[in-house]
Formats: structure tokens, sequence, C-alpha cells
């Protein structure tokens, strides 16, 4: 079965330092991975996804993420946050051709300081 | 555009209570239709998932059900709420397996 372990519950960032989560997953087959934001009391919204191809996936607000396949890694980059991007991030795994089910880390919330 | 919608945003049950939450998709069809819950602190556990009218797969046994009555319609009930039940419950559709979008949640607290 898939497992999928973000490494810091929390990061707190100066505004305009860039930031790194982390994400790591388990897996013995290939997988499809995401990156969710979920903003206080509302649902997640989907940051990027890597299904193939190039293994830099950039997506919405400035966020990119870099699939090492190598390292069983996704993790999450944006060069300089702003304010408005304090939230909780989720990382997710589907294993390709698992159908539906998709695992969710436990989230890590990033907390950024003016 | 798709919109999905969730109600009620918070509901306040008491335990041995029944539970109805509703789903609706706007702007597409036979869409795949998810239930999550995202307890205190914790990440999001996959409930159910629908692939079609009246196609319903659990992914945890509980006390909860779902329904999918209509193509773009998902219900998640419980017939005796328990403590354990509180928490905040996500609905999810997709076009397929590999993208999920989300609906604005619902608040449950048991008391």
């Amino acid at each position: 079965a898939q497992s999928v372990t973000q490494l810091d519950s929390q990061v707190p960032v100066f505004e305009e330092a860039p930031v790194e989560l982390r994400c790591n997953y388990s897996s013995s087959v290939s997988v499809y991975l995401f990156w969710y934001v979920q903003y206080p009391n509302q649902g997640l919204q989907l940051l990027l996804k890597y299904l193939s191809g190039s293994t830099l996936v950039k997506g919405i607000n400035g966020f990119e993420a870099e699939f090492n396949k190598s390292q069983t890694s996704f993790h999450l980059r944006k060069p300089s946050v702003h304010i408005s991007d304090t939230a909780e991030y989720f990382c997710a795994v589907i294993v390709s051709g698992g159908y539906q089910k998709v695992t969710f880390g436990t989230g890590t919330k990033l907390q950024v300081i003016p | 555009s798709q919109t999905i919608h969730q109600w009620p945003a918070t509901l306040v049950q008491p335990v041995g209570s029944p539970l109805s939450l509703e789903c609706t998709v706007e702007g597409t069809s036979n869409p795949n239709l998810y239930w999550y819950r995202q307890a205190a602190g914790r990440g999001l556990q996959l409930l159910f998932y629908s692939v079609g009218i009246g196609q319903i797969s659990s992914e945890v046994p509980q006390n909860l059900s779902a329904s999918r009555p209509q193509d773009r319609q998902f219900i998640l009930s419980s017939k005796k709420l328990l403590l354990s039940d509180s928490g905040f419950y996500l609905c999810a559709w997709g076009p397929g397996p590999y993208e999920q979008y989300f609906g604005p949640g619902t608040r449950l607290t048991v008391t």
C-alpha cells in the first residue's frame, strides 16, 4: 500500500523568503502526485500535479514541485512567499492503476510572518 | 464551468441523531464523486467514492453510508451519530481518477 509523509507539521517563514515543503511517498509501483492547499474553513484547491513527463511541475500562485523518483520525493517550493500563502498544504498520491484511491499526507501549515 | 455545492455549511447534532449531508455538482455529467473526512490535526480520510449512479465503494467500515440517487448528487448519511463522527466533511468530484475538485465542506460537531 502507498503512503505519504509530510515531514513538517508547521513551517514558519518570513514574507518574501523562499520556502520548501517536503513530501515523501512510499509505493512499489508508479504513482501520480499532487499538492493541494486549504485555507481556513474551506475545501482543498489543487495547486499542481505530476502525472508524467517533465519532473518539474509548475502550478498556480507561483508554486512548483519536483518529482524525484530515486528519492521518492515531491517537494513543493516557492521562491518568494506572500502573506496570502498562509494556509495548510497537503501532498497526495494515487497509485498507477489504483483507480480512485487518493492517499493524503497529514498536512503542513505554512505560516508567513510579515 | 463546473461548481460543487455542499450543505449545510455547519451542523451541530446530538449523539444518536441521524445525519444527512448533501453534495451536488453542476456543469458536468457522470463525474466521479468522493466523500472525505478531515479530523482536527489530521489529514484527509477517504470515506466513499462513486463512479456512477447507485455505485458506491466504501473505504472505511463505520456507521456512515453514502448514496448517489442522481448523476450529480452524492449523499452522506448516518442512522446514529457518534462523538467520533465530528469533523470536517469534504465532497469532491473528478472527471477521472487523477483529478479531484473539492467543495467548501461541512463542519459537523456531535455533542
